[in-house]
This record gives C-alpha cells, sequence and structure tokens, in this order.
C-alpha cells in the first residue's frame, strides 16, 4: 500500500525564520512529486518534482526530490505571515490520474 | 487568465434535498477532478473526468453522488438525498495534461452546509 507522511504535523515560527517541511514516501510506480500551498479552500500548485537532485526554486521557496532515500523537502527562507498555510505533498503515479495526497504540514508564522 | 471556477460558493440545504454543485474549468484543460475536504481532514478523491473517456468514479462515496461534464468543459456535481456527513467543503482542478504533468489548478471551492 502507497504510504505519504509529512512531517512535522504542524509548526509555528516567527517571521524571518527559515522552515524545512518534509515529506517521505513509500508508493509504487512513482512519476512525479509535486507540492501545493492550501490557504482557506484551493490548493495553489507550488512545484513538481521528477528528477532526484535537481533544486526547484521561487524566490523564497525551493524544494528538492531524493529518490534514493524516498523523501523531499520543502524549504522557505524569511518566512511571512503570508507564508501561513496547509502545504501538502501529493504524488502522481504511472498508471494511475489519481493524485495521492499527504496530509499536510500547518504552517503559522507569526509576526 | 481565467483560473478554475466554482458555484455556488456557499450552499446551505436541508437534509433531504438535492444539490448540484458547478465548476468551470480553465479553457483548453482535458482533465477534470472533483474532491472534498470535510473540516481538518485530508482532500478526498472523487471522480475524474478525461477528454470523452469514461470517468473514473471510484472515490465516489454512495450512489447518491453522481457526476457529469458536459462538451468536455463544464461539470456537475450533484448529491441526491443530501445528509449531514455530506457537509464539506467540494473542489474541482482541472490539468492540461492526461499524463506527464500532473499539476493540477483548483477552484476556490463550495462550501455544502447540510442542516
Amino acid at each position: 500500500e502507497d504510504k505519504v507522511v509529512q512531517s512535522p504535523l504542524s509548526l509555528v515560527v516567527h517571521e524571518g525564520d527559515t522552515v524545512t517541511l518534509n515529506c517521505s514516501y513509500e508508493v509504487t510506480n512513482f512519476r512525479s512529486l509535486l507540492w501545493y500551498k492550501q490557504e482557506k479552500k484551493a490548493p495553489t500548485f507550488l512545484f513538481m518534482l521528477t528528477s532526484s537532485g535537481i533544486e526547484k526554486k521561487s524566490g523564497r521557496l525551493s524544494s528538492i526530490l531524493d529518490k534514493k532515500e524516498l523523501f523531499s523537502i520543502l524549504n522557505i527562507t524569511a518566512t511571512q505571515t503570508g507564508d501561513s498555510a496547509i502545504y501538502l505533498c501529493v504524488f502522481a503515479l504511472g498508471g494511475s490520474y489519481i493524485p495521492t495526497f499527504g496530509r499536510g504540514t500547518s504552517l503559522i508564522v507569526h509576526p | 487568465g481565467a483560473g478554475v471556477s466554482q458555484s455556488p460558493s456557499n450552499k446551505v440545504t436541508e437534509k433531504g434535498k438535492d444539490v448540484e454543485l458547478r465548476c468551470d474549468p480553465i479553457s483548453g484543460h482535458t482533465a477534470l477532478y472533483w474532491y472534498r475536504q470535510s473540516l481538518g481532514q485530508g482532500l478526498e478523491f472523487l471522480i475524474y473526468f478525461q477528454g470523452n473517456s469514461a470517468p473514473d468514479k471510484s472515490g465516489l462515496p454512495s450512489d447518491r453522488f453522481s457526476a457529469e461534464r458536459t462538451g468536455g468543459s463544464v461539470s456537475t456535481l450533484t448529491i441526491q438525498r443530501t445528509q449531514q456527513e455530506d457537509s464539506a467543503v467540494y473542489l474541482c482542478a482541472s490539468s492540461p495534461h492526461s499524463g506527464g504533468s500532473y499539476e493540477q489548478y483548483f477552484g476556490p471551492g463550495t462550501r455544502l452546509t447540510v442542516t
């Protein structure tokens, strides 16, 4: 059975801190890993990772995948209150168009 | 360009009534997904449409739930004889590719409350 574990479940930091969110997995037929940010209702797409060791970066956010050790991390530097959200790790598996969602990490950034 | 839109944004209904939720995907996106999210829970897959293929209904929780997609674009999720446990946020997402790229673009959701 496919397994996705995100850690920590929740995190509270102050503005300016750097955070690292983890996603470890045991899935069959891995195709790609995606990170989403969910504020209020709708998740918004952040990154898609398919190759190991290649960092994706967007502003203060970056992510990398390690296919050997079966994990991905999402880094946020110089956090802002607007970064407060649930961050979802999602898998696309070969042979299925239905993504597998992690339970998410809840990040709260205090001013 | 325009993103995924959903209507209504909020719906309050009495137990036993039928409801219809609408999703307008991004133009040109061939794949469309429906999810629901109960309070404090993760996203639960409901149904997937891809082009003109038969939908994958494996996530629908009961036969009270149905969905259709007309002309490969707009989709309607129908819940018959609503129950209180149907209360949740219903999210629609569209994707430009059937494979290769799985990034999905989500609508703002419909919050359904069954009283």
